[in-house]
Formats: structure tokens, C-alpha cells, sequence
């Protein structure tokens, strides 16, 4: 199984920062790569698919880049409303394994 | 609207069985392969089980095999996950959701808002 590490865990950050959260794999898996926000009690929610395509109706502050092992999520000004944990996702081979997460704090 | 809601979760003792079931609506529910993904209270993402469009193809994760039934019905346009020999482990809130494939990309889009499972004596 490909193993997806993100880092770091946690951050705290204030609105308006500029934040980066990295997301490594241990084997190479080409632009395989998504990112999915999930706020509590609530199911997860698509942001980036393709390692740097944007879903529809996701804020352009969100943006993704990387490819290889290395993948970056970048929140370019922090809103009240991404105060949330992001996971990273592998497509590349079966099981489509997640990152453990990190969760975004103020 | 696309839209994926599970049932069937509650409480079951150490060693019982649950089915847990996922209505699929807004789309043509052949068309797309189905995953099960849970996350243990506090917990992260755990990918749990898929099965292909047509149902010939499916996959567990190590630690759900042998135990655990994925299975759809086209008709019913309904996802299935049948749980047996359940453990403390598999406590968890589990969610069903479609696969998207856009060329070569592939991914999780939506999800269900997920159902309970807590295992207990």
C-alpha cells in the first residue's frame, strides 16, 4: 500500500495568513493526488482533484500543486470558514490511501 | 442534485452483524464505481472497501476481509456494506461515496453525511 504522510498535524493561524500544508508519498504516483476539507461532524468535501484542478464552486484562495512523491496545499488568506482539517488522497493504486490529516486551528 | 445517503448503523455487540445501506440519487448509479470509507471517533480517513459500476469487481482493506460484504443493486440504486464478526475496531462513523474518473484523474465526489457504527457490549 502506498502510505500518504502530511505535514504538519496541526497549525494554528490567523485569518488572512498564508497557509501550507504538504503531503508526501512514499512511492511516486504521477499527479494522483486530491485534497478534501472536512469540518466536524461533517463528511468530507472535494477541494482539489489532479494534484492542482480546482473542484466547481471551490474558493480560489485553494490551490494545489506537486507531483512525483512531493504535493502542496496552499491557502492563499485564511477565512473563518477554513477552519477545518484537510486530508490528502492518493488515486494512483488500490487502496486509495489518505493522509492522516491536519487539522487547522485559530 | 447528486446525492448519497447512508442508513443502518447503530449499536452492536462484539461479534455481530450489520448492514449498512447507501441510496444513490441525481445520477445513473451504474455508471460509477462505490466506495466505503469510515473514521473512528477523533480519527482520520480509513478506506474500507469499493466495488466496480458493474459489480464484478470489488476490494477490502486487509483489515475488513473476510469479514465484510460490499455489494449494489442497480435497480435499487442502493450500495451495500454487510458487516459481520464486528470488533471495538470497527467502530466508526462510515461513509459511502461515488468515484469520479475524468481521464486519467480519479476521485471521491460526494460523499454521504455518513452513519454510525458503534460496536459494544
Amino acid at each position: 500500500d502506498i502510505q500518504m504522510t502530511q505535514s504538519p498535524s496541526s497549525l494554528s493561524a490567523s485569518v488572512g495568513d498564508r497557509v501550507t500544508i504538504t503531503c508526501r508519498a512514499s512511492q511516486s504516483i504521477s499527479s494522483y493526488l486530491n485534497w478534501y476539507q472536512q469540518k466536524p461532524g461533517k463528511a468530507p468535501k472535494l477541494l482539489i482533484y489532479g494534484a492542482s484542478s480546482l473542484q466547481g464552486g471551490v474558493p480560489s484562495r485553494f490551490s494545489g500543486s506537486g507531483s512525483g512523491t512531493d504535493f502542496t496545499l496552499t491557502i492563499s488568506s485564511l477565512q473563518p470558514e477554513d477552519f477545518a482539517t484537510y486530508y490528502c488522497q492518493q488515486s494512483f493504486s488500490t487502496p486509495r490511501t489518505f493522509g492522516q490529516g491536519t487539522k487547522v486551528e485559530i | 442534485e447528486v446525492q448519497l445517503v447512508e442508513s443502518g448503523g447503530g449499536l452492536v455487540q462484539p461479534g455481530g452483524s450489520l448492514r449498512l445501506s447507501c441510496a444513490a440519487s441525481g445520477f445513473t448509479f451504474s455508471n460509477y464505481a462505490m466506495h466505503w470509507v469510515r473514521q473512528a471517533p477523533g480519527k482520520g480517513l480509513q478506506y474500507v472497501s469499493a466495488i466496480s459500476s458493474n459489480g464484478g469487481s470489488t476490494y477490502y482493506a486487509n483489515s475488513v476481509k473476510g469479514r465484510f460484504t460490499i455489494s449494489r443493486d442497480s435497480s435499487k440504486n442502493t450500495l451495500y456494506l454487510q458487516m459481520g464478526s464486528l470488533r471495538d475496531e470497527d467502530m466508526a462513523v462510515y461513509y459511502c461515496a461515488r468515484v469520479v474518473v475524468v481521464a486519467d484523474a480519479e476521485w471521491f465526489d460526494p460523499w454521504g453525511q455518513g452513519t454510525l457504527v458503534t460496536v459494544s457490549s
